[in-house]
């Protein structure tokens, strides 16, 4: 099973911010939060990751609690070309787990509203 | 190569007739993983590959599917008395370091091969 839970779908208007959480309360200290996205008929495409910190790049930004329980990927400024299925994943750190962790899930489907 | 390729990109196929799909992950990269996504689901972890081994298995739906990967490179999931619940499409990436190594790791996707079992 995944080690991650997210909503099934979410609505946001175009131009405002999207805030799309996650929760992952098993995870362990030397393990990343990743977030990936699927636009329909497409392979996922990598978004963000971290481990602690809060991080930003061009595409987003991810907010990770303190106790890294739980995080939100944020987009600034939703388009309508950000309508897509969007997935938090916990890999298995080097401290082992086997593969668990891999599975994606049903992520959440984001609707960007005109 | 530049990114991860797939093939074929769709296959039909007739109930009980095997295939073979393949993947050519990024020059370099050490770890291969496949995925199996059926319409409307999210992702199902099959197996993954640190070099040519895979050492769990378990994803593995049934005994009718195998997955190797030679040299270090291209993998091949072979799917055997093709059923039509194996229809999906099946998604593969690769990643530039082995599942349980330190730090970052991340996961590029091919374009997937779909395929309909009739």
């Amino acid at each position: 099973d995944a080690k991650t839970t997210q909503p099934t779908s979410m609505d946001c208007a175009e131009g405002r911010a999207a805030n799309l959480p996650c929760n992952h309360s098993t995870i362990s200290g030397n393990e990343y939060v990743y977030w990936y996205r699927q636009i329909h008929s497409q392979g996922p495409q990598y978004i963000i990751h971290g481990l602690k910190n809060n991080e930003t790049n061009e595409m987003a930004s991810l907010i990770i609690t303190e106790d890294r329980k739980s995080s939100t990927l944020i987009l600034p400024h939703a388009t309508l070309r950000d309508t897509a299925v969007y997935y938090c994943i916990v890999p298995p750190g080097y401290s082992g787990g086997g593969a668990d962790g891999l599975t994606f899930g049903k992520g959440t489907h984001l609707i960007i509203q005109p | 190569g530049a990114g991860v390729s797939q093939s074929p990109s769709n296959k039909v196929t007739e109930k009980g007739k095997d295939v073979e799909l393949r993947c050519d992950p990024i020059s370099g990269h050490t770890a291969l993983y496949w995925y199996r996504q059926s319409l409307g689901q999210g992702l199902e972890f099959l197996i993954y590959f640190q070099g040519n081994s895979a050492p769990d298995k378990s994803g593995l739906p049934s005994d009718r599917f195998s997955a190797e990967r030679t040299g270090g490179s291209v993998s091949t999931l072979t799917i055997q008395r093709t059923q039509q619940e194996d229809s999906a499409v099946y998604l593969c990436a690769s990643s530039p370091r082995l599942l349980e190594s330190s730090g970052a790791n991340v996961l590029t996707f091919g374009a997937g091969s779909r395929l309909t079992v009739l």
